[in-house]
């Protein structure tokens, strides 16, 4: 199986900076790489897809990079409703595998 | 407005057997994949299994090979998941999802499950 290490583990900012999560994969997933964001007490939410397509409703302060092994979900002036958890997910491969996630708080 | 329900989640005792059900509405339900994934209390995400459009394919993950079977029911818009001989490490928090390609474009609130005695 493919193993994603996402990093950091937990994330702490202030209202309007701008954050930044990174997935590595264990090999190349070839763009196959979707961003989630989950709400405390709530379901996932798809944000990204094909490591850099918004998805629809999605706010554009959002986007994805990367390629190859190495992917990254920058959040551009962070609101107070972006505090959740962040998971990636790669999709290349089966199975498809999921990061342990990133927990973002505002300092 | 696409909409997943999971029902079916509960307290069951392990070696026992549980069925989940998600109604689906607001697509066109028979021209999607549909999958289920799962999470542990304060863990990450796990895709559980995978079922075509048409119910002709079905993928699991190595864990639930052989306990768990995922089918749908395309005149009732329905997704089900058949989970028997239930483990303590089948606790979580169930969700119906539906496949676009290969990621998960909506998903279902949840349903949780606790396999203890």
């Amino acid at each position: 199986d493919i193993q994603m290490t996402q990093s950091p583990a937990s994330l702490s900012a202030s209202l309007g900076e701008t954050v930044t999560i990174e997935c590595r994969a264990s090999e190349d997933i070839y763009n196959g790489l979707a961003w989630y964001q989950q709400k405390p007490g709530k379901s996932p939410q798809l944000l990204i897809y094909n490591a850099n397509s918004l998805h629809t409703g999605v706010p554009s302060r959002f986007s994805g990079s990367g390629s190859g092994t190495q992917y990254s979900l920058k959040i551009n002036s962070l609101q107070s409703e972006d505090v959740a958890s962040y998971f990636c997910q790669q999709y290349y491969n089966y199975p498809n595998t999921f990061g342990a996630g990133t927990k973002l708080e505002l300092k | 407005e696409v909409q997943l329900v999971e029902s079916g989640g509960g307290l069951v005792q392990p070696g026992r057997s549980m069925k989940l059900s998600c109604a689906a509405s607001g697509f066109t339900f028979n021209n999607y994949d549909m999958a289920w994934v799962c999470q542990a209390p304060k863990k990450g995400l796990e895709w559980v299994a995978t079922i075509s459009y048409d119910g002709s394919s079905t993928y699991y993950r190595d864990s639930v090979k052989g306990r768990f079977t995922i089918s749908r029911d395309n005149a009732k818009s329905t997704l089900y998941l058949q989970m028997d001989s239930l483990r303590s490490e089948d606790t979580a928090t169930y969700y119906c999802a539906r496949l676009s390609f290969w990621y998960f474009d909506f998903w279902g609130p949840g349903t949780m499950v606790t396999v203890s005695s």
